[in-house]
């Protein structure tokens, strides 16, 4: 079946503009999360999302950085004012559910350039 | 809070060496221990897994055992090919913060060479 989607694949922006993200899961997982690969930081959690809400918002860097999933499926996170220190690649990954026993599959993500 | 650490790479190999990568976790209760696989221009892939304390896990010839007394998931391969070159990352979701985050260390590269 279909895999974790993920649009666009790449971006460039200037400096202050808004972006967003887009993250199709595996249909049927009821579990999303969002996470930030970047040179000086890694891999970091961002957001997680179960169902529509999202129970763990702990990752988002600052109040720049918003998300938010419609009808248990699609998951959207918005970058406003955008700066250098937002280059990175964005990944997302669903579950069937939450907890450690289910495997995330991840999305390819999108790499976000901002000039 | 948890975290996880990994040694720096890149490791570089001949291809049928042997593999170690050491990977050593910080974390209250019982957390789950992961690695992640990235082969160059791909996403992230599970590569094995385990969720308890004496538990191995195994996939494609790589081993790591969970080892509660030394807080460590090393991963091992009797003998690497040149096919598995890629970036390897050590993983868990635990107690604090919840069982569905995973916290990474940050990645060693693996090069095979014939």
């Amino acid at each position: 079946g279909a895999g974790v989607s993920q649009s666009p694949s790449n971006k460039v922006t200037e400096k202050g503009k808004d972006v967003e993200l887009r993250c199709d899961p595996i249909s049927g997982h009821t579990a999303l999360y969002w996470y930030r690969q970047s040179l000086g930081q890694g891999l970091e959690f961002l957001i997680y999302f179960q169902g529509n809400s999202a129970p763990d918002k702990s990752g988002l860097p600052s109040d720049r950085f918003s998300a938010e999933r419609t009808g248990g499926s699609v998951s959207t996170l918005t970058i406003q004012r955008t700066q250098q220190e937002d280059s990175a690649v964005y990944l997302c990954a669903s579950s069937l559910e939450r907890g450690a026993t289910y495997e995330q599959y991840f999305g390819p993500g999108t790499r976000l350039t901002v000039t | 809070g948890d975290s996880v650490t990994q040694m720096e790479g890149p490791v570089t190999l001949s291809e049928e060496a042997f593999l170690t990568i050491n990977c050593t976790y910080t974390a209250t209760g019982y957390p789950s221990l992961f690695w992640y696989v990235q082969y160059p221009g791909e996403g992230l892939q599970l590569l094995l897994k385990a969720t308890k304390a004496d538990d191995k896990g195994s996939n494609k010839g790589f081993e790591a055992t969970y080892r509660k007394e030394t807080t460590s998931f090393h991963l091992e391969k009797g003998s690497v090919q040149v096919s598995d070159s890629a970036v390897y990352f050590c993983a868990l979701t635990g107690v604090s913060g919840g069982y569905n985050k995973l916290i990474f260390g940050a990645g060693t590269r693996l090069a095979v060479h014939p």
